[in-house]
């Protein structure tokens, strides 16, 4: 599997814009850009997912750079609840691969 | 709530026993995948079933095996149980075999062996 790169940590304040960055310069040409979050004490929660267009759902944008080796989660609101660990994952659709292989992921704290 | 159901929610056992963990599947999903979350490992993908037959496995250990019934709920099975595998393990499920886009994954049964 291809791999994703991603700062342990994040802060930001309440209310206000944030900005996850993933690097995934080995990418392939049929690899989707996934994006899951876990809140504390609970399973992985699907955020959104890309290929090489920009993506927008209720929940949050996704950015993703020309060259499709990094992307960007963008909450544009961030609240208390979005505090979690976001994981970027990259997921190919050749074959028979749905698994999702998770990395250390990117612990988002939001102050008050 | 994602609406995949996982029992029991904690479990507390010995070494060298056996147990079983099942999962309830969103209603109309076909596929059911277990992962295991620890402290050293992260989360980690062991096995996927679609619709009753093995499809993927990961790094499953010999001593677990799991299995998916025909009314698509899911069992995994952990024997000879060692303090390393004190773990959360979730469950989660999706429509297609494979190339969902969405995995649902339950609230997790926290395993601690002693």
């Amino acid at each position: 599997d291809a791999k994703t790169t991603q700062p342990n940590s994040m802060e930001s304040n309440e209310e206000e814009p944030v900005h996850l960055p993933c690097n995934h310069s080995t990418i392939s040409g049929t690899d989707y850009i996934h994006w899951y979050r876990q809140l504390p004490s609970q399973g992985p929660e699907y955020v959104i997912h890309g290929l090489t267009s920009n993506v927008n759902n209720r929940m949050a944008s996704l950015a993703i750079a020309e060259d499709r080796k990094s992307s960007t989660l963008i909450l544009h609101r961030a609240t208390l609840r979005d505090a979690a660990v976001y994981y970027c994952i990259l997921r190919s659709f050749t074959g028979a691969n749905s698994k999702l292989t998770f990395g250390k992921g990117i612990t988002l704290s939001v102050r008050p | 709530d994602s609406g995949v159901t996982q029992t029991p929610k904690h479990l507390i056992t010995a070494t060298g026993q056996r147990v079983t963990l099942r999962c309830s599947p969103r209603s109309g999903d076909l596929s059911v995948y277990w992962y295991q979350q620890s402290l050293d490992q992260g989360l980690q993908f062991l096995i996927q079933y679609y619709n009753g037959e093995e499809r993927a496995k990961g790094n499953i250990l010999e001593r677990f095996s799991a299995q998916q019934f025909p009314d698509l709920h899911s069992e995994l099975n952990l024997s000879s149980l060692e303090l390393g595998d004190s773990a959360l393990y979730f469950c989660a499920s999706s429509t297609r075999e494979w190339g969902s886009y969405e995995q649902y994954f339950g609230p997790g049964t926290r395993l601690t062996v002693t």
